[in-house]
């Protein structure tokens, strides 16, 4: 099952922050996180396991509650280059992948 | 420099005829995925590759078909039964789809393919 992320689209002043979410229906075994600028290959972000343990860039922080079956890509005193879609990509402990439909972030200066 | 290169990155088709898409990697990656993004709705798996010689269809496989005949390619062909291929395509390789749940995608650049 597809999981929904939330909100769908978000319009920040540059130095806003921004909190964008994806649950899922399913139990999951990971969470990763992709950002996608237009007409771009999306770019690797984080991953969230099961247990705890992150891996990724430093720079961005989110959560996994395995229990609601939630994560939150936290992103603070966005900038310019914050700007794109982003996607959840969800494990269900299987071989692949389910993604979310995006949450498109426009930063404006 | 490593990485995933597909070609071309822009493709014309009439309707009715099949059509390839290349996908290379040279990261050594076992995994390979070929997924296929509409306006709207992220991204959908079509066909996915653990090892050479084997591949396992994903979420939305009809109408297209592929091959892992050596380990760094993973050509995807849109046949004439794919009832609206019009899309944006990506290509992606990962270490091991074993270790799918830790482990990160590496996306290709991708191709629009358009039917005229």
């Amino acid at each position: 099952q597809q999981p929904v992320q939330s909100p769908q689209a978000v319009i920040l002043r540059e130095g806003e922050d921004a909190v964008i979410n994806c649950s899922s229906s399913k139990a999951l075994y990971s969470v990763h996180w992709y950002r996608q600028k237009h007409g771009e290959a999306p770019v690797f972000l984080m991953i969230l396991l099961k247990g705890g343990e992150q891996k990724g860039h430093e720079k961005i922080s989110a959560s996994f509650n395995e229990k609601k079956q939630q994560s939150s890509l936290y992103l603070t005193a966005s900038q310019l280059s914050y700007s794109g879609t982003y996607f959840c990509g969800t494990n269900f402990g299987n071989e692949k992948l389910t993604f979310g439909t995006g949450t498109r972030l426009t930063i404006i200066p | 420099d490593g990485g995933i290169t597909q070609s071309p990155k822009y493709l014309f088709r009439k309707e009715g005829q099949n059509v390839t898409l290349s996908c290379e990697q040279n990261l050594n990656h076992d995994a390979m995925y070929w997924y296929r993004q509409d306006p709207g709705q992220g991204l959908r798996l079509i066909y996915y590759s653990q090892i050479v010689n084997d591949f396992q269809k994903g979420d939305i496989a009809e109408g297209y078909s592929v091959s892992r005949e050596k380990k760094e390619s993973f050509p995807l062909t849109v046949t004439s039964a794919q009832k609206n291929p019009t899309a944006f395509y990506l290509c992606a390789s990962s270490k091991s789809v074993f270790g799918a749940i830790n482990n990160e995608q590496f996306f290709g650049p991708g191709t629009r393919l358009t039917v005229l």
